[in-house]
């Protein structure tokens, strides 16, 4: 069975403060990770797919990292409007989508 | 990129009640996904739903709990039946992307009392 573990559960930082989020995952043949910001209220916004180790994606402020057994999203220079929950999710070779528990993330001013 | 209209974005229900979501894709698409994500929760997946047959339910969720309507290749409606506050959730409708991996709706916010 796909698991998806995401850490930590809540991340309190500073404007400014830079920091990272994992996700560990275990999946039967894996055909994509996805990272997807999801504001209160709201559904989950795509940011990035990463499809094999060693790739690396990058937006504005977000760079999300692959390795074989979990990703990371780092966070550099964060500001307020980066607050949101951030979701990993993964892909099978069956093509369905697992989901971690995601992390809440809290810029404070 | 598609564009998936959802509503109602929120409702307050009692309790025996159910509620209808409808979800509106702005292009054809084979498979249409319902979620749940519960208070502090991460996404569960309720049910495919294949245009022209049955939905595919995952363990745990059940047809008469939760049917699901197919009726062309563009929209989907899920009913939560006969609701407990123990079904108040965010459901999200969703369509598969191979880029992205799946897009979502806004969600509806049900709270049942």
């Amino acid at each position: 069975e796909d698991q998806v573990t995401q850490s930590p559960e809540a991340l309190r930082l500073q404007e400014g403060e830079s920091s990272s989020l994992n996700c560990s995952y275990t999946v039967s043949g894996l055909r994509g990770l996805f990272w997807y910001r999801q504001d209160p209220g709201k559904g989950p916004e795509f940011l990035f797919t990463l499809y094999s180790a060693g790739e690396e994606k990058e937006k504005e402020r977000l760079k999300a990292t692959l390795t074989k057994k979990e990703s990371f999203l780092h966070i550099t220079a964060p500001k307020p409007e980066d607050s949101a929950t951030y979701l990993c999710a993964v892909r099978n070779a069956g093509n369905m989508l697992t989901f971690g528990g995601g992390t809440r993330l809290m810029v404070k001013p | 990129s598609a564009v998936i209209s959802q509503k109602p974005s929120r409702d307050i229900c009692q309790r025996g009640t159910s509620l209808t979501i409808q979800c509106q894709v702005d292009s054809q698409v084979t498979m249409m996904f319902w979620y749940r994500q519960q208070p502090g929760q991460s996404l569960t997946l309720i049910a495919t739903a294949n245009q022209g047959s049955e939905a595919t339910y995952e363990s745990g969720f059940v047809i008469d709990k939760f049917p699901i309507s197919r009726p062309n290749l563009t929209f989907s409606t899920l009913t939560v039946s006969n609701m407990s506050p123990e079904d108040s959730s965010i459901y999200l409708c969703s369509v598969a992307n191979w880029d992205a991996g799946a897009f979502f709706g806004q969600g509806t916010r049900l709270t049942v009392v």
